[in-house]
């Protein structure tokens, strides 16, 4: 069953606006990811997370690895319109096969110019 | 350097035909995966393949699914006798050798494979 509550499942916002999104588990997770999917194409990896705590940015993104491990959140600051796709969140359960990403069902982002 | 490639982009069939999914993995990747996506869902995990062997099926129905990753040439997914329920998008994913796939990094996906099913 799902695993990964990705919230909120959809945001439309104003460019240059910053964005916050995030991800939750009953379970504990040993890695967080972070990708962007555009129409009719695969997930891009924009930010993995290895360490409970840890804060990583890639240009305008920020994520954080929450400190319970169970939650993580993706920050996307000064909105622009190529921002526009689904965000994923995925992971590897700490108890589980670290060959099988869980994944979030996604928050669909649109920019109005 | 080309990345993940799967063909077809699109792909009709008909309830009862058989349908294959090829991906070439990224040069110098050995590890490919195989997730299927249904509309506003997540990736759901498939199997895992390295070359000539099957590492992890659990994702895989136990009837009319089957993966292959040979010595020469692209992996393939296979669905036999398709039904509606089969219609998804069909992502490959691949990851250089080494540790890496077991921490789940570094998944470079391909555009993936649309089937319907009539």
């Amino acid at each position: 069953g799902q695993q990964l509550n990705q919230s909120p499942q959809s945001m439309f916002i104003q460019e240059g606006e910053d964005v916050s999104m995030n991800c939750t588990s009953s379970s504990i997770f040993n890695t967080w990811l972070w990708y962007k999917q555009e129409p009719g194409e695969g997930p891009v990896l924009l930010i993995a997370l290895y360490k409970a705590g840890e804060l990583t940015s890639n240009g305008r993104l920020t994520a954080q690895f929450g400190i319970t491990r169970k939650d993580s959140f993706l920050n996307i600051s000064a909105s622009i319109p190529s921002d526009v796709g689904i965000y994923f969140c995925a992971g590897h359960l700490a108890d589980g096969n670290n060959r099988k990403l869980i994944w979030g069902l996604g928050t669909s982002l649109a920019v109005n110019p | 350097n080309a990345g993940v490639m799967q063909n077809p982009r699109h792909l009709v069939r008909r309830r009862g035909q058989e349908a294959r999914l090829r991906c070439s993995p990224m040069k110098g990747h050995s590890h490919v995966y195989w997730y299927r996506q249904l509309p506003e869902e997540g990736l759901k995990f498939m199997v895992y393949l390295q070359k000539e062997n099957i590492i992890d099926e659990s994702g895989m129905p136990k009837e009319r699914f089957s993966a292959e990753f040979p010595k020469e040439g692209p992996s393939i997914l296979r669905i036999q006798q398709v039904v509606r329920g089969d219609s998804a998008a069909y992502f490959c994913a691949s990851s250089p050798p080494g540790l890496a796939p077991l921490m789940g990094e570094k998944l470079f996906f391909g555009s993936g494979t649309q089937l319907s099913v009539l």
